[in-house]
């Protein structure tokens, strides 16, 4: 099985400043189809989640540009470019690849 | 406007048996994978299980596994979850979504307790 290991599990942000989030793949995620099954998902308190990026680095519709992904193979990452307040929620990993597997999330609030 | 509303959850004694179903409006059904993802209280997300567009093929978490059974109705617009010998490991917020977009419905509370 894929593990997703992310990393900091809590990440507390002035407003305004950047964030980052890493998530790490036990294998690669690299699809025989040559796509990387990676996605980033949102979740607001008391919401379901909401996918904000999808293979790898491709923003959903309706996602603030001032998020991005990265990465390739196993090692990956969720920017943040200037916090928000509505920024605040846990942010998954998944990967697609082999089955479906989430990171642990990373909480982010508001220093 | 896509909808996704699942139903069926509620409390159950720990070896029993409760179905959920997930209704699908907005979109053809049949034209997607369709997913349940599960979150304990106060915990990460977990997939459970996913299934084909016609039903042919289905893929289940190993902690769920000849328990669970996935299932679709693509005439009804309906995804299901038959949920057997449930424990109480078992108790959380049972999330359908849609593949490839991975849209979500509300979810569904399980609570699996004596």
């Amino acid at each position: 099985d894929v593990v997703m290991t992310q990393s900091p599990l809590s990440l507390p942000v002035t407003l305004g400043q950047p964030a980052s989030i890493s998530c790490r793949s036990s294998q690669s995620l690299v699809h025989s189809d040559g796509n990387t099954y990676l996605n980033w998902f949102q979740q607001r308190p008391g919401q379901s989640p909401r996918r904000l990026i999808y293979k790898v680095s491709n923003r959903d519709s309706g996602v603030p540009d001032r998020f991005s992904g990265s990465g390739s193979g196993t090692d990956f990452t969720l920017k943040i470019s200037r916090v928000e307040a509505e920024d605040v929620g846990v942010y998954y990993c998944m990967q697609g690849t082999h089955l479906i597997t989430f990171g642990q999330g990373t909480r982010l609030e508001i220093k | 406007e896509v909808q996704l509303v699942e139903s069926g959850g509620g409390l159950v004694q720990p070896g029993g048996s409760l179905r959920l179903s997930c209704a699908a409006s907005g979109f053809t059904l049949s034209t997607y994978w369709m997913y349940w993802v599960r979150q304990g209280p106060g915990k990460g997300l977990e997939w459970v299980s996913r299934i084909n567009r016609d039903g042919s093929s289905t893929d289940y978490a190993d902690s769920v596994k000849g328990r669970f059974t996935i299932s679709r109705d693509n005439a009804k617009n309906t995804l299901y979850l038959q949920m057997n010998s449930l424990r109480a490991e078992d108790t959380a917020v049972y999330y359908c979504a849609r593949g490839v977009v991975w849209d979500w419905g509300q979810g569904t509370l399980v609570t699996v307790s004596s």
